[in-house]
This record gives structure tokens, C-alpha cells and sequence, in this order.
């Protein structure tokens, strides 16, 4: 159980284009769903968490007008780059939260590479 | 605000060897805690968990304990095989119930076993 997909796996974009990645529980509702970029060799860096039917919570740092999150359902979630630049090209991650379960416990996806040339 | 200390790494033990790693942990309030493992190319994989201290999390022979007179949750394995060289990240959550609870995580260390 707790299974997290997302699409596509990997993803390659001329500069200037936008990009959508998609974030799904496959077998639970997640009314919260959060977005991680991770830089090679690096930790994980919150991006923002997303929210079933609101707007999303960007950390600090983070440009909401560039990445935009949609979240319209108890199962997806997805992630826009918009205008992508070489400087976005980076391993982007989602992860959903079980609420029927009590732990603070978040389940991952297994990622997108976006390259952008 | 909250934080998680990692060992230096990188890490690389030959078959067989015992698996410390080390992890630290600074939060308001106590925490759940956890270890997350990344494959080559892959997502983060849950590997354990504790939820209260004194609780031990286990897994694929993996175990830590949640130490909270030294805010640890060292990671051990007892004898590590080739398919254990991944990236390993120590991360925490504070207990609160809501929904918006945010993981902290620590820079990640990579383990290569060698045959």
C-alpha cells in the first residue's frame, strides 16, 4: 500500500517551454501532497506543499509564478515549470500524506528528471 | 526551528562490515524520526521509523533507536551487502496531527559496499 507514481520519469525541454509533472496516490487519499527539488549529491529542498482544493505553500525562496502547483484532487497533484531555463534542470520529487494514518509519515515518489536544453 | 545533523560522508565498507550512521537531531517538542533510503535514480524509500522515545525502528536488518537524552537516531546494520550502497538520509517531522507537517532532512550520506 502507499503507493506514489509520477510522470513522466524523465523529461527533456528546449528553453522557453513549460513543463508538467504529475503526482498521483495510487491507492489512498493524500490531501496534502508536498514537492521536493534535489540537486545532484545534495539533500532534498522543499519546494511547497500543495493542498487538496486551496493554494499551495511555497517555501521561501521559491517562485510561485514559475512553479505552479495545482492540486485538484484527493490523488493528484501536479507540478508546471514554467518558462523552463537550464538553470531548473534538477531531479524534482512529490511525496503524499496518508491521513488515515497517525504517523507524520510521507510516501515518495520515484521522481522526475527534468533536463532542459 | 528544527534540524538534522549527519555524518561526513561518503562511506564505503566491504561486504559483511557493521553500518554506523550517525544522525542528530535539534526540534521543539518531541518528534517522530526517520531514515529514508534513494537508490541510483530512484525516489526516497521509507526504511524505518520511531515514533517516542526509547522506540526502536527495524528494517531489512537495519535498526535505530530513538535516543532522546542525546537526540539521536543512529542508524546500524549488523553486516551490509552490496545491495545496500544507496543514499541514506536521516530526516524528522514534528507531531503535530495536522496534514501541513513538513519533514526536515539531513544532507544524506552515500554508502558503496564492496563484493
Amino acid at each position: 500500500g502507499a503507493v506514489v507514481s509520477q510522470h513522466p520519469s524523465r523529461v527533456i525541454c528546449k528553453s522557453g517551454t513549460s513543463v508538467k509533472i504529475e503526482c498521483r496516490s495510487l491507492d489512498f487519499q493524500a490531501t496534502t501532497m508536498f514537492w521536493y527539488r534535489q540537486f545532484p549529491k545534495q539533500s532534498l529542498m522543499l519546494m511547497a506543499t500543495s493542498n487538496e482544493g486551496s493554494k499551495a505553500t511555497y517555501e521561501q525562496g521559491v517562485e510561485k509564478d514559475k512553479f505552479l502547483i495545482n492540486h485538484a484532487s484527493l490523488t493528484l497533484s501536479t507540478l508546471t515549470v514554467t518558462s523552463a531555463h537550464p538553470e531548473d534542470s534538477s531531479f524534482y520529487i512529490c511525496s503524499a500524506r496518508d491521513l488515515s494514518r497517525q504517523v507524520n509519515e510521507q510516501y515518495f515518489g520515484p521522481g522526475t528528471r527534468l533536463t532542459v536544453t | 526551528g528544527n534540524s538534522v545533523t549527519q555524518m561526513e560522508g561518503p562511506v564505503t565498507l566491504s561486504e559483511e562490515a557493521f553500518l554506523t550512521i550517525n544522525c542528530t537531531y535539534t526540534a521543539t517538542g518531541y518528534p517522530s524520526l526517520f531514515w529514508y533510503v534513494q537508490y541510483p535514480g530512484e525516489g526516497l524509500q521509507l526504511l524505518l521509523k520511531a515514533t517516542k522515545a526509547d522506540d526502536k525502528g527495524s528494517n531489512k536488518g537495519f535498526e535505530a533507536t530513538y535516543r532522546k537524552e542525546t537526540t539521536s537516531f543512529h542508524l546500524e546494520k549488523g553486516s551490509v551487502q552490496v545491495s545496500d550502497s544507496a543514499v541514506y538520509f536521516c530526516a524528522l517531522s514534528d507531531r503535530r496531527t495536522g496534514a501541513n507537517s513538513k519533514l526536515t532532512f539531513g544532507k544524506g550520506i552515500t554508502l558503496s559496499v564492496r563484493p
